[in-house]
């Protein structure tokens, strides 16, 4: 059974810094592309970031580009989010999601087949 | 950047079909999915690739890609399916969410 597990959440001020973690289980994990997802209260579902199954290549939502760094280690199963220089519109629940294209080929068809909970981050003086 | 456009809302009688549209440029070109989520719960893939529904997902879900708008169909509606629904495509090396769409079952 796919398992997704992400800790890491909580409350920081701005400009602070804050890192992610997704524990992974019930797949090969350094075979599937990983990917970040957030959602704010109330609001609809925002990509954050994505990164190869190698950790080769990784891909950013512009609003996130140079303050946050994606990067997985695959001996643990557990994909990572550090996060920097946080601010009020960052404030969300951070979901770890799995692609569901094994070859990760063609970025095209990528699609989240598993999600975690989720993990809430907020961000406040 | 790319743009992917829902309606904010849709009402359905139960056992009626309910057609969600999610529309953006060339995006028969690209490869459309389809989540579901309901209150308090993570998202859930209906549709992948397009047309693909993965295992344990309902028959009544169904979806299309073709010109500039990609369609989540479902086919005889019931209460269950209350939810938001998001669609979603790569683009330009990233990935782009609809704004969701509130289906209601009435």
């Amino acid at each position: 059974e796919v398992q997704l597990m992400e800790s890491g959440g909580g409350l920081v001020q701005p400009g602070g810094s804050l890192r992610l973690s997704c524990a992974a289980s019930g797949f090969t994990f350094s075979s599937y592309a990983m990917s970040w997802v957030r959602q704010a209260p109330g609001k609809g579902l925002e990509w954050v970031s994505t990164i190869s199954g190698s950790g080769d290549n990784t891909y950013y939502a512009d609003s996130v580009k140079g303050r946050f760094t994606i990067s997985r280690d695959n001996s643990k199963n557990t994909l990572y989010l550090q996060m920097n220089s946080l601010r009020a519109e960052d404030a969300a629940l951070y979901y770890c999601a799995k692609d569901g294209d094994a070859s990760g080929t063609d970025r095209r068809k990528i699609h989240f087949d598993y999600w975690g909970q989720g993990t809430l981050v907020t961000v406040s003086s | 950047s790319y743009k992917l456009t829902q309606p904010p809302s849709l009402s359905v009688s139960p056992g009626q079909t309910a057609s969600i549209t999610c529309s953006g440029d060339k995006l028969g070109n690209k490869y459309a999915c389809w989540y579901q989520q309901k209150p308090g719960q993570s998202p859930v893939l209906v549709i992948y690739q397009d047309t693909k529904r993965p295992s344990g997902i309902p028959e009544r879900f169904s979806g299309s890609n073709s010109g500039n708008t990609a369609t989540l169909t479902i086919s005889g509606t019931q209460a269950m399916d209350e939810a938001d629904y998001y669609c979603q495509a790569w683009d330009s090396s990233t990935v782009v969410f609809g704004g969701g769409t509130k289906l209601t079952v009435l």
